[in-house]
Order: structure tokens, then C-alpha cells, then sequence
């Protein structure tokens, strides 16, 4: 079975931190996905990885960097963190891109509130 | 912008009755997938059903697209407690960076 793991379930940071989330897979996908998921918004995609070094913009990649330094572990960055940036961040991974039929298997979700 | 949209956003519904969901989305599609997550937890896959065809089944769960409407329905027949979750539709654009977008979900309850 696939697995995705991320670094913590729950995490508590004050407005200005700088916060790292770490996602892991362990079935040597090639693509990699950081959610944010809000009540009434469902999930929106931040930033996403085909390759290790790669990464395009998502939907609201403002206020976020990623890094994808080896092919299993894809981290999202919140350089300054906000307020509005509280949220349930959620990790994913699918073998291909192109070909459109893969699943997309997520990780638990880190629940982040930034105070 | 959300490419799916879930309707109803919220249904509960007495063990062993049938719950229907139902995706609207806005642009050409390559497949459509249904994912579950349970309450503060990941999401789960589902169940997939490309665009060429009709209906799939898998287990209790059956679902069927209708390209010309731009929609598709989730059924999950004789609903257990264990179901109550939020379930999401997610498409994969035809001609987009072949990404999936997600709807915003329906929050299932199943009254023991």
C-alpha cells in the first residue's frame, strides 16, 4: 500500500514564524501535491512537483514556497506565517501526470493555526 | 475557482437507505474521481469513471457521468454508520495542466 506520511498532525505557530511542513511517500511517485482545505472551500492546490527540483504554482501559491530536494519528500514552506494562512494542509502523491488516470493518495493532514 | 460542485452540501439519512450525491463541473474532462475522507483525516480514492463512460460500480458504490450535463452521481446503496464521512468529486481537465480539481463536498451522516 501506499503510504504518505507528514510531519506532524498538529502544529501551533505564532504570526511572523517561519513553518515547514514535510510530506514523505514511500512508492517512488513522481508527483507530489501540497491542499490547503478550508470549511465551504474544499481543497485548493498550492503547489505541486512532477520531478525532484520541479514545482508549478497552484491555484493560491501566495504566501508559500515549496522545496523538492529528493523525489519522496516535497515540503511546504510558509516563510512568514498568517493568520489567514490557519488552515488543514494536506499532502498527496500520484504516479503520472499526463495519462490523467491515476489515483491520488493523501496523507493524514497537519491542522496548522497560526496565532 | 472550484471545478466541481457538490450538491447536497450536507444529507443524513437512516442505516440501510440509499444516499445519492451529486458533481456538477464547468469544463471538459478526462475522468472523474470520488474520494472520501473522514472526519479530520486524509482523503481516500474511491472510485474513478473516465469520460467515455456511463456508469461504474465498485461494491456498494455506484456512479454515473453524464458528459452532456456536466455531472455526475455518487449512490452508495444499504448505507452502513461507518459511511458517515464528506465526500468529494474531483476532475481531471481535458486540456488543462491535468491537475485535479476538487468540489467543496458533501457531508454524509448515517443515523444508526
Amino acid at each position: 500500500d501506499v503510504k504518505v506520511t507528514q510531519s506532524s498532525r498538529y502544529l501551533v505557530k505564532r504570526t511572523g514564524e517561519k513553518v515547514f511542513l514535510e510530506c514523505v511517500q514511500d512508492m517512488d511517485h513522481e508527483n507530489m501535491f501540497w491542499y490547503r482545505q478550508d470549511p465551504g472551500l474544499g481543497l485548493r492546490l498550492i503547489y505541486f512537483s512532477y520531478d525532484v527540483k520541479m514545482k508549478e504554482k497552484g491555484d493560491i501559491p501566495e504566501g508559500y514556497s515549496v522545496s523538492r530536494e529528493k523525489k519522496e519528500r516535497f515540503s511546504l514552506i510558509l516563510e512568514s506565517a498568517s493568520t489567514n494562512q490557519t488552515s488543514m494542509y494536506l499532502c498527496a502523491s500520484r504516479q503520472t501526470l499526463a495519462g490523467a488516470e491515476e489515483t491520488q493518495y493523501f496523507g493524514p493532514g497537519t491542522r496548522l493555526l497560526v496565532l | 475557482s472550484q471545478q466541481g460542485e457538490e450538491d447536497p452540501q450536507a444529507l443524513s439519512i437512516q442505516e440501510g437507505e440509499n444516499a445519492t450525491m451529486n458533481c456538477s463541473y464547468k469544463t471538459s474532462i478526462n475522468n472523474l474521481q470520488w474520494y472520501r475522507q473522514n472526519s479530520g483525516r486524509g482523503l481516500v480514492h474511491l472510485i474513478l469513471i473516465r469520460s467515455n463512460e456511463r456508469e461504474k460500480h465498485s461494491g456498494r458504490l455506484r456512479v454515473t457521468l453524464d458528459t452532456s450535463k456536466k455531472s455526475s452521481s455518487l449512490l452508495i446503496t444499504a448505507s452502513r454508520a461507518a459511511d458517515t464521512a464528506s465526500y468529494f468529486c474531483a476532475t481531471d481537465a481535458h486540456f488543462g495542466n491535468e491537475k485535479l480539481t476538487f468540489g467543496t463536498g458533501t457531508r454524509l451522516t448515517i443515523i444508526p
